[in-house]
């Protein structure tokens, strides 16, 4: 079967930085989505890694290991802000996403 | 910019009822989905559509419909609602490159149904 894991909670502080980490078990691999969910609202498109490496966009950076079947996205200079759900999703061969459950990522001053 | 709207936002339904959740975007995106959240669960896919006058299922399509006659509008409709229906509904669309999506999903603002 087709598996996204990801920490359910984090805890950081204002000012730090987390890593969030999530592994994935799908049939095909077409791309890995970040997306940031805050309560209540609605997704939005964080970032997206189909080759190796890390990507970086501002204060977030996502990195992918296709061969670990792994990503991590990095968050830098916390805000309160940032205080949301991080969803992973993974673009399978039939290019249908398979989400993670979500990390709900509490940012404390 | 509008993008994706849903209504009704949230809605109270008894079991055994029906219900449409509308769905309309302004993006001119081919491919639309609906997908629903709960707890402790990721997203689950109900259906989508690649293109107007199609649709597919996804993981979850028991007790759903949809149709899509237009680019614009993909509703959802529950013939008989039960309560394991309750649930956030969320549509979205992408845009469609030669055939496969380019994977950025554009969400509405999600549509909290609780079946009673």
């Amino acid at each position: 079967g087709q598996n996204i894991d990801q920490p359910t909670e984090m805890t950081a502080t204002e000012g730090a930085i987390v890593q969030i980490n999530c592994t994935y078990q799908t049939s095909g691999f077409n791309g890995l989505f970040w997306y940031q969910q805050h309560a209540g609202e609605a997704p939005t498109f964080l970032s997206y890694n189909v080759l190796d490496g890390l990507e970086e966009k501002g204060r977030f950076s996502s990195f992918l290991s296709r061969s670990k079947g792994y990503s991590y996205l990095l968050l830098k200079e916390l805000q309160m802000k940032d205080s949301a759900s991080y969803l992973c999703a993974v673009e399978d061969s039939n290019y249908q996403l398979i989400w993670g459950a979500g990390t709900k990522l509490i940012i404390k001053p | 910019t509008a993008g994706i709207t849903q209504a009704p936002t949230s809605q109270i339904l008894a079991a055994g009822r029906s219900m449409t959740l509308r769905c309309t975007q302004d993006m001119r995106h081919n491919a639309m989905y609906w997908y629903r959240q709960d707890l402790g669960l990721g997203l689950r896919l109900i259906h989508y559509s690649n293109t107007a006058g199609t649709t597919g299922k996804g993981e979850v399509p028991d007790g759903y419909s949809v149709s899509r006659a237009n680019t614009d509008d993909f509703p959802l409709t529950l013939a008989s609602a039960v309560p394991s229906q309750t649930s956030v509904y969320f549509c979205a669309s992408s845009r469609l490159a030669g055939g496969r999506s380019t994977g950025e999903l554009f969400f509405g603002e999600g549509s909290r149904l609780t079946v009673l």
